[in-house]
């Protein structure tokens, strides 16, 4: 069936530092996909999406390219703040089916 | 501002009960879905539903079942409220069929079931 595998956390970062959250996903056809994010005491909310083979997403210095040949859409910030600290999660929808799933989440901790 | 809505942010239940989680959204949405969040799990879908009077079973459906009268509305039920079944539970809801719109999330009810 389908799924989404995200690599285990907690990350923990300085500052400044480089971050890449891998995700893969097994779907068949052509899902979209999703990076959410939910910081500390907040609901999930969107950070970016790419809908079809080599579309890059990009929001708030955060981007993920969807590879459909290795079945990737890693998540990947040049600086990170102590303010990107939350948990983050890759997600796929699934048109024939209507499904939105999602990964296990990955925490990440970002220190000054 | 665009709103999904879940009628209690903590609830307590004993073993046995039947519980009703509520979820309401105001953006004339057509899909809603009910997920429940666990550590190290993520989150996994329970059941979602495209319309009205619509409903599919999502990966982890046992033990769960849903209501959707109106469109607005998608209640998640607890037949008889299980330890196992305490966690997060979470409702979203999407536009349409298209698959590349966001989902909208409530602010999750956390259940404690003793």
């Amino acid at each position: 069936g389908n799924s989404v595998t995200q690599m285990e956390g907690p990350v923990t970062l300085s500052e400044e530092a480089f971050l890449t959250i891998n995700c893969t996903y097994t779907a068949t056809g052509y899902p979209s996909l999703f990076w959410y994010v939910q910081y500390p005491g907040e609901g999930l909310q969107l950070l970016l999406k790419a809908t079809k083979a080599d579309d890059k997403g990009s929001n708030k210095g955060f981007e993920a390219t969807y590879r459909k040949e290795t079945t990737s859409f890693h998540l990947e910030k040049g600086s990170v703040q102590v303010s990107d600290s939350a948990v983050y999660f890759c997600a796929l929808f699934y048109n024939q089916g209507g499904k939105l799933i999602f990964g296990q989440g990955t925490e990440l901790s970002v220190k000054p | 501002d665009v709103k999904v809505t879940q009628s209690s942010r903590y609830l307590v239940k004993r073993t046995g009960e039947k519980v009703f989680l509520e979820c309401v959204q105001d953006m004339d949405h057509e899909n809603m879905f009910w997920y429940r969040q666990d550590p190290g799990l993520g989150l996994r879908l329970i059941y979602f539903s495209y319309d009205v009077k619509m409903k599919e079973k999502g990966d982890i459906p046992e033990g769960y079942s849903v209501s959707r009268e109106k469109k607005e509305r998608f209640s998640l039920i607890l037949e008889s409220a299980s330890t196992n079944q305490t966690s997060m539970y979470l409702c979203a809801s999407t536009i349409g069929a298209r698959g590349d719109t966001e989902a909208f999330f409530g602010q999750g009810t956390r259940l404690t079931v003793v």
